[in-house]
């Protein structure tokens, strides 16, 4: 298993396009989860799915933002009518069903610019 | 509402040195509390998890501590090396984690 895959690693679109992101979490884990990360500040938490429901979406996550796990296994996120101020690293996780006693893996993010 | 804050936000040290940065929180009902490294522009490596019934855990060079009562954490990094630097970020569990805004640490030769 090679860890937590996300695709592309880099994104440049022009605002008001769509883009869409992928991850491949590790295969045996059940939970994944999104973040965005601007400059200079620590993740944030976009929403997380426990197989293929989705269960929690934070406030962030606004209406342009969808994101989909079919069959539980790979994730995607969407954006559509993007802004620039949504430039920023988007990074998926992935934990087993406890993930609060074996910790997050992490993978290594895509960098959205939006021009 | 948990709030992560990282102290300091920046550290530059020569080699050799040993380094303690630290962590609070402002909720101690916490399941667990994981470290990070971050190198420019890459994803989020794990460092060190404890739980919130541990006080310690150790790998290597690094031993982070955990004092719930307080809202406190500190990694501490033994005798620093330049391959050290690279932002350390905190984040609290469990389910979504909440991250501080980490410290960026340069260890020169």
């Amino acid at each position: 298993d090679t860890g937590v895959s996300q695709n592309p690693r880099h994104k440049i679109t022009k605002r008001g396009q769509n883009v869409t992101f992928r991850c491949d979490p590790i295969s045996e884990h059940n939970r994944l989860y999104w973040y965005r990360q601007t400059l200079g500040q620590g993740p944030e938490f976009l929403t997380y799915f426990q197989n293929e429901a989705q269960l929690e979406k934070s406030r962030l996550l606004s209406d342009r933002f969808s994101a989909e796990r079919p069959k539980g296994s790979f994730s995607t996120l969407e954006i559509q009518r993007t802004e620039q101020g949504d430039s920023a690293m988007y990074l998926c996780a992935s934990s087993l069903p406890g993930g609060a006693v074996y910790g997050y893996t992490f993978g290594s993010g895509t960098r959205l610019t939006v021009v | 509402k948990q709030e992560v804050t990282q102290i300091p936000a920046a550290l530059s040290v020569p080699e050799g040195e040993n380094l303690v940065l630290n962590c609070s929180f402002t909720d101690s009902a916490i399941y667990n509390l994981q470290w990070f490294r971050q190198d420019p522009g890459k994803g989020l490596t794990s460092l060190l998890l404890i739980q919130s019934s541990q006080r310690e855990q150790t790998s290597g060079r690094l031993n982070a501590s955990l004092d719930k009562s307080s809202g406190r954490s500190t990694l501490y990094i033994a005798a620093s090396q330049p391959g050290d630097s690279a932002t350390y970020l905190c984040a609290v569990g469990p389910d979504k984690l909440i991250f501080g805004t980490g410290t960026r640490l340069q260890v020169f030769p």
